[in-house]
């Protein structure tokens, strides 16, 4: 991977459940970021992290940041059928973005 | 939703034909991307801008080339389509600041044959 791992490559979880996506990254970064993708289309932002932040809401989201361990988390709470989606984190360094191999995730109905 | 068009939405091509992937942001951001994005896989950073004239290669090696003559425009081109370009190419643009997220277009899946 151009950046780093991301686990689960799949999730699949009942509507109702959380869904915890984690990220591990490579470099020094001034941010991260979550994106979510639809299938077939472009990736649509979630919400950005700062480098000295550790922990961030947005909604159902809550994301998590180490920078120590150069990792991250992403947690979906009381998740619907609707977030169905792949999931990728990206690291912001200089000028470039790096996106993770995302995370696949199913929420059944 | 965010202004990034890219056309054609799909294309299929024979082997050897040149193509040019369009993409046009209408946001005014000087920060341009191309990423190539195999069903399923992780995005790849072929190509990005940080302006007019400004032009920077990315991690895959794609055989193609941009252009940026104009803040809004950042086409790709393949001067001789092959089968291994068969995947779907993504544009993105940013603004300035340090904490812009990426805009995405939906994207142009390419079919060489």
């Amino acid at each position: 991977s151009q950046q780093g791992e991301e686990d689960p490559q799949a999730l699949s979880i009942q509507e109702g459940e959380n869904a915890t996506m984690n990220c591990s990254y490579k470099t020094s970064i001034n941010n991260l970021q979550w994106y979510r993708q639809n299938s077939g289309r472009g990736l649509v932002h979630l919400i950005l992290i700062r480098s000295n932040e550790r922990e961030k809401h947005s909604g159902r989201l809550r994301v998590t940041l180490d920078t120590s361990k150069k990792s991250s988390s992403l947690l979906i709470t009381a998740s619907r059928a609707a977030d169905t989606a792949s999931y990728f984190c990206a690291t912001d360094g200089n000028n470039d973005m790096r996106f993770g191999a995302g995370t696949r995730l199913t929420v059944k109905p | 939703e965010a202004d990034i068009y890219q056309t054609p939405r799909y294309l299929v091509i024979g082997t050897g034909k040149k193509i040019t992937l369009e993409c046009s942001q209408t946001m005014g951001h000087d920060k341009m991307y191309w990423y190539q994005q195999d069903p399923g896989m992780e995005l790849h950073l072929i190509h990005y801008s940080y302006g007019v004239n400004s032009t920077e290669k990315g991690d895959l090696s794609s055989e193609s080339t941009v252009s940026r003559i104009r803040t809004e425009h950042f086409p790709l081109t393949l001067e001789s389509a092959r089968p291994s370009h068969t995947s779907q190419y993504l544009c993105a643009s940013r603004g300035q600041g340090l904490r812009s997220p990426l805009h995405f277009g939906n994207g142009t899946r390419l079919t060489v044959t």
